[in-house]
């Protein structure tokens, strides 16, 4: 069975820095997506990033970026420039791309606190 | 475009009654799910529809859960008879097709309280 494991609960930055989330899996599959979702405290969970398994370039939007390692089996997110509505709790999540059941595996997420 | 609706958003009960979820997917999506997220954790899949046909319900505990979902478009989650264990927020995505992924959009959940 696949895993999600995000081992901050809880991080914290000063606005306009930049903050790392961390995230490791564990598969035994090569095909496959990695995600960052964010929920923001209304609790409408919203996709933040991508990064497909098979792409060695790691997925970038705006101010996120992802640091995704393949055979370390971790996918970090970088939130560069953090703004107050960056806070929320953040979790990371997998998906098996080869069959019909694409049900997530989400991990148990870091909350978020940006400090003004 | 709607988002995924979903009601009530908020419901408490007694142990041992039953309660039902009602999901509106996003006009179009052929795929739902409802997830279970309990408080401090991650949501957790209980089921996943394919139109009116079940992919995965592996997760779901069928002897006091159950889902249908007539005619491929809404969806209602029934508890009977409802545990303290089950107090959580279940969540309902519907998805589509987009750049070759099956990308998944959230409704604002129920949250359910049992005392």
């Amino acid at each position: 069975a696949q895993t999600v494991t995000q081992s901050q609960p809880e991080m914290s930055v000063q606005e306009a820095e930049t903050v790392t989330l961390s995230c490791t899996y564990d598969t035994s599959e090569s095909d496959y997506y990695l995600f960052w979702y964010k929920q923001p405290p209304s609790r409408q969970m919203i996709l933040v990033i991508r990064q497909e398994a098979y792409k060695q370039q790691n997925a970038t939007e705006n101010r996120f970026s992802v640091n995704f390692q393949k055979a370390a089996k971790s996918f970090s997110l970088k939130i560069s420039d953090s703004q107050l509505g960056d806070a929320a709790m953040y979790f990371c999540a997998y998906v098996y791309s080869g069959g019909g059941a694409d049900g997530l595996t989400f991990g148990k997420g870091t909350h978020l606190i940006i400090q003004p | 475009e709607a988002g995924v609706a979903q009601s009530p958003r908020y419901k408490i009960i007694e142990k041992r009654q039953s309660v039902a979820f009602w999901c509106n997917p996003i006009s179009g999506h052929a795929t739902l799910y409802w997830y279970q997220q309990i408080l401090g954790q991650g949501p957790k899949l209980l089921i996943q529809f394919q139109n009116n046909g079940v992919v995965d319900d592996s997760q779901l505990p069928k002897d006091r859960f159950s889902a249908e979902r007539l005619k491929g478009v809404d969806s209602t989650l029934k508890i009977q008879p409802a545990k303290l264990e089950d107090s959580a927020v279940y969540l309902c995505a519907s998805s589509s097709w987009t750049s070759g992924y099956n990308e998944q959009f959230f409704g604002p959940g129920t949250r359910l309280t049992v005392l």
